[in-house]
């Protein structure tokens, strides 16, 4: 069974850096495209970040680039993202998520999320 | 980027009768070399995370009731779901994964007449 579990959130000031963890298990986690995802309380979904199954290739939405860096330790079977430079409209719940297969990219596992809020 | 406009905004069904969701691509997702539509649809239940119904515009993931149909190609998309269950209230959204960033819709709220 697939189980992605996020931790790392939690309240920042303006101007600040967190850096979120996404622990994986049930599969080969090296051979899946791996993401972020966000969602504003009470809003909708927003894709952040993709990384490729062996870290070489990323993607980042446009108003995360730049202050946000996707990684992954295969080795630890662990997904990150290291986001500086937080601004209050960073508030969201984060989301990772496993890609459906090696020939769909599309988030299709996710994980229950972790909340970060970027308040003085 | 490619925007994704979803309607209604929101809709009420009673049960047993038939919800329909579009979702309109503001550029086509359709991937001529393959044939197939990049366009994902989901679920979102109230405290849980989005759960994938449907992949490449019609696949029915494993697991999810045949109530639940995905149509469309290039850029209008349906979701249907026939005989509507009380476990449908959920959020909808469509997602395109043609190319990044990827884009969602703004969603459906479909709630219980």
């Amino acid at each position: 069974e697939v189980q992605l579990v996020e931790s790392g959130g939690g309240l920042v000031q303006p101007g600040g850096s967190l850096r979120l963890s996404c622990a994986a298990s049930g599969f080969t986690f090296s051979s899946y495209w791996m993401h972020w995802v966000r969602q504003t309380p009470g809003k909708g979904l927003v894709w952040v970040s993709r990384i490729s199954g062996d870290g070489s290739d990323a993607d980042y939405a446009d108003s995360v680039k730049g202050r946000f860096s996707i990684s992954r330790d295969n080795a630890k079977n662990t997904l990150y993202v290291q986001m500086n430079s937080l601004r209050v409209e960073d508030t969201a719940v984060y989301f990772c998520a496993r890609a459906l297969s090696s020939t769909s990219l599309l988030p299709a596992y996710w994980g229950q999320g972790t909340l970060v809020t970027v308040s003085s | 980027d490619i925007v994704m406009t979803q309607s209604p905004d929101s809709l009420a069904v009673s049960l047993g009768e038939r919800a329909t969701i579009n979702c309109k691509s503001s550029q086509s997702v359709l991937f001529r070399s393959n044939n197939k539509n990049y366009l994902g649809w989901y679920q979102q239940k109230l405290g849980q995370p989005p759960k994938l119904l449907i992949s490449w515009a019609s696949t029915r993931e494993s697991g999810v009731p045949d109530r639940f149909t995905g149509s469309g190609s290039g850029t209008d998309f349906t979701l249907t779901i026939n005989s509507l269950q009380a476990e449908d209230v959920a959020v909808y959204y469509c997602q395109q994964y043609y190319g990044t960033p990827y884009t969602f819709g703004q969603g459906t709220k479909l709630e219980l007449k």
